[in-house]
């Protein structure tokens, strides 16, 4: 499809498992970015990469939080020993430019059970 | 740092009619853009309107318009000829050249027939 692309649309962990969440962006947009949404709040801001380039962090809660993109295009957002309070949707977004609109997807909603 | 303030958790509007939804914000950046986003119960956030901060004209998009006033640091939507459609959580975002958007905490629209 022609849009940003987010797997899977919903994920059940138990407290302290791994998990991984996938962003497939818009075939050439340089910039992704990911966000978190708790429920019945607006997002808020966790990384971005400018291409493989992961140039801000300064939004991921902690450091069980951790995103790549390694190719610059596909980008996975792992967060490791889950915690409760890591339940939200999480979104991402990309851009042809840092300065252009992003495209969001579908978003990945997280419970922890 | 950057801060949105939506004071209206929920709206309603008959079908038909106009609605405006408001929106402050506070940014210490002198070139910013500005952006509502529409976000139905599939999740995903589509981009409705976005204003440079740079231009004085108020942004239009067929039915959807926004009275930016700088000085005031107002930014607020008005829906012309509302329909069910329109339903939905409306975000207000800031967004300068650090890229990152900052959300408000959304508008609940309900559109009633």
């Amino acid at each position: 499809g022609a849009g940003v692309s987010q797997s899977p649309r919903y994920k059940v962990a138990k407290r302290g498992q791994d998990v991984a969440l996938r962003c497939d962006p818009i075939s050439g947009h340089v910039s992704l970015f990911w966000y978190q949404q708790a429920l019945g709040q607006g997002p808020e801001f966790l990384t971005y990469f400018q291409n493989e380039a992961q140039l801000d962090k300064s939004g991921l809660p902690s450091d069980r939080f951790f995103a790549e993109r390694p190719e610059g295009s596909v980008s996975t957002l792992k967060i490791q020993r889950t915690q409760q309070e890591d339940s939200a949707v999480y979104l991402c977004a990309s851009s042809l430019a840092s300065n252009q609109p992003q495209h969001f997807g579908d978003g990945t909603r997280l419970s922890i059970l | 740092a950057q801060t949105v303030t939506q004071s209206q958790p929920e709206m309603s509007v008959q079908e038909a009619e106009t609605v405006t939804l408001s929106c402050t914000y506070d940014t210490s950046e002198s070139d910013y853009y500005l952006f509502w986003y529409k976000q139905p119960p599939s999740r995903q956030m589509i981009l409705v309107i976005r204003q440079e901060a740079y231009k004085q004209q108020n942004a239009t998009e067929n039915r959807f318009s926004v009275n930016f006033q700088k000085a005031a640091k107002s930014f607020s939507l008005k829906i012309s000829d509302s329909q069910l459609g329109d339903a939905a959580m409306y975000f207000c975002a800031s967004g300068a050249g650090s890229y990152q958007l900052t959300f408000g905490k959304g508008t609940k629209l309900s559109v009633i027939p």
